[in-house]
């Protein structure tokens, strides 16, 4: 019974291509996030939707484009991969927007590779 | 948001009591500590959270001094399946939340 889930698991793709991750949560969460950790595993967050609206997004280039199309799912889809691209990207999705519903769950991950 | 200091790895053994402290010098007065555990290969997983002395629940527990510029998170007796990454973040009680992970710290729980 999976509460965030992501797809694929593993991405392996060449420099230049365009491809992308779908998240997707069964908890009836408002508000979905998109984190990238690098291959030092810093965790960081890119984007931030609330009902299907924009309210985070942190200085990532506009290759990366999140997409939300109904409260459930928030896929990201990346143009013109780099290889500084590669990393695990996790989605995860909490209740509301504040301290209310802070408590934020994750998905397993999307490993993406850029050869 | 504030940022916190915590120590890069811990080593401990099974049964063992761990004490993991975070320093956030410059939290704010709407802040609270809420600590978050990866384990490999997996998405963070929420721990525990709190604003001022101490506040348990079924996995841990964290104290907060009456500064609250620091927090201990103490987990009983580990076993060999605590072995992660633990992160102190301070969230805010106003506006959006967003969550900034400093480098946690790995704890090693070894038979």
């Amino acid at each position: 019974d999976t509460a965030v889930s992501q797809t694929p698991k593993y991405l392996v793709t060449q420099m230049g291509n365009d491809k992308s991750i779908k998240c997707e949560q069964n908890l009836g969460h408002d508000t979905m996030y998109w984190y990238k950790q690098d291959s030092k595993k810093f965790l960081k967050i890119m984007f931030s939707y609330n009902n299907k609206e924009l309210i985070i997004n942190e200085t990532v280039p506009n290759r990366f484009s999140p997409k939300s199309p109904d409260k459930a799912h928030l896929n990201l889809h990346i143009n013109s991969l780099e290889l500084g691209d590669s990393a695990v990207y996790f989605c995860a999705s909490s209740q509301g927007i504040n301290l209310d519903g802070y408590e934020q769950y994750f998905g397993p991950g999307t490993r993406l590779t850029v050869t | 948001l504030a940022k916190t200091t915590q120590p890069i790895s811990m080593d401990s053994y099974e049964g063992q009591e761990v004490n993991i402290t975070c320093s956030h010098n410059n939290i704010a007065t709407n802040d609270y500590i809420t600590w978050y555990q990866q384990f490999p290969s997996q998405g963070p997983r929420f721990i525990i959270q709190g604003y001022k002395t101490k506040v348990t629940n079924e996995v841990a527990s964290l104290f907060i001094p009456a500064d609250r510029k620091s927090s201990t998170l103490s987990l009983p007796r580990v076993s060999l399946s605590d072995t992660a990454v633990y992160y102190c973040l301070v969230v805010s009680n106003t506006g959006f939340q967003k969550l900034v992970f400093g480098t946690g710290t790995r704890l090693l729980v070894s038979p």
